[in-house]
């Protein structure tokens, strides 16, 4: 299993650009979120998946939307970038044995000129 | 207010030393309880759960006041292994939002 991944690792964009961060599990697990971690912040929720099709907002959704057309994938989409979605995106899934393990992705480096 | 809140520290105690860390949270229908280690620049990973009855996990034991709406991590006879920031989880139910605290840092020293 390669468990959860991320691309890309680091980006660089322009203020107003758009980009997709990918996130990708091969665990077969339902619940997806993606979470944004700032210095002094801890990780905060953007948005979050029960299962493919359904999805819902998190603590901070604004400027970010995404979308479940499968199991494996959950997408995360930033519409006009803006520098105050510098950040470290982490992707996770959840699993385990009881189902209450969360498996992040090694991350996204975003900066936004 | 936040929703799930920690003392950021920075801790910073000698090996072998006994340290622990409160969590409080807001919402009283939280559900589940978990404490989550993170290394510099590095992802989160599972430390423990927290069960209502409290659970020990080697040096690490964990405790749950719902009364009082904290959850506590100690960790006994510190290692230098131990320096990372540890994050405090709760899940309100199993079709829900997991949130995060902010992090308690904590650096051992020899």
């Amino acid at each position: 299993n390669a468990g959860v991944t991320q691309t890309p690792k680091f980006q660089v964009l322009k203020t107003g650009q758009s980009m997709t961060l990918q996130c990708a599990q091969d665990m077969n697990h339902e619940y997806m979120s993606w979470y944004r971690q700032d210095p002094g912040m801890g990780l905060r929720l953007i948005h979050y998946s029960v299962g493919a099709g359904i999805t819902d907002q998190g603590e901070v959704p604004n400027g970010y939307n995404v979308s479940r057309s499968t199991t494996e994938d959950f997408p995360l989409r930033l519409l006009s970038a803006a520098p105050s979605q510098t950040s470290v995106y982490f992707c996770a899934s959840l699993g385990g044995r009881d189902r209450n393990e969360q498996f992040f992705g090694p991350g996204t480096r975003l900066t936004v000129l | 207010r936040k929703e799930v809140e920690q003392d950021p520290g920075p801790f910073n105690v000698p090996e072998g030393a006994t340290v622990a860390f409160n969590c409080t949270y807001s919402n009283s229908a939280s559900q589940s309880f978990f404490w989550y280690r993170q290394d510099c620049r590095k992802e989160p990973k599972l430390l423990m759960s927290v069960y209502s009855s409290g659970n020990e996990d080697g040096r690490f034991t964990a405790q749950l006041n719902r009364a009082s709406q904290y959850i506590s991590l100690l960790i006994r006879d510190s290692k230098l292994s131990d320096s990372a920031t540890y994050l405090c989880v709760v899940r309100y139910s199993s079709a829900s939002k997991i949130i995060f605290g902010s992090g308690t840092r904590l650096s051992i020293r020899p």
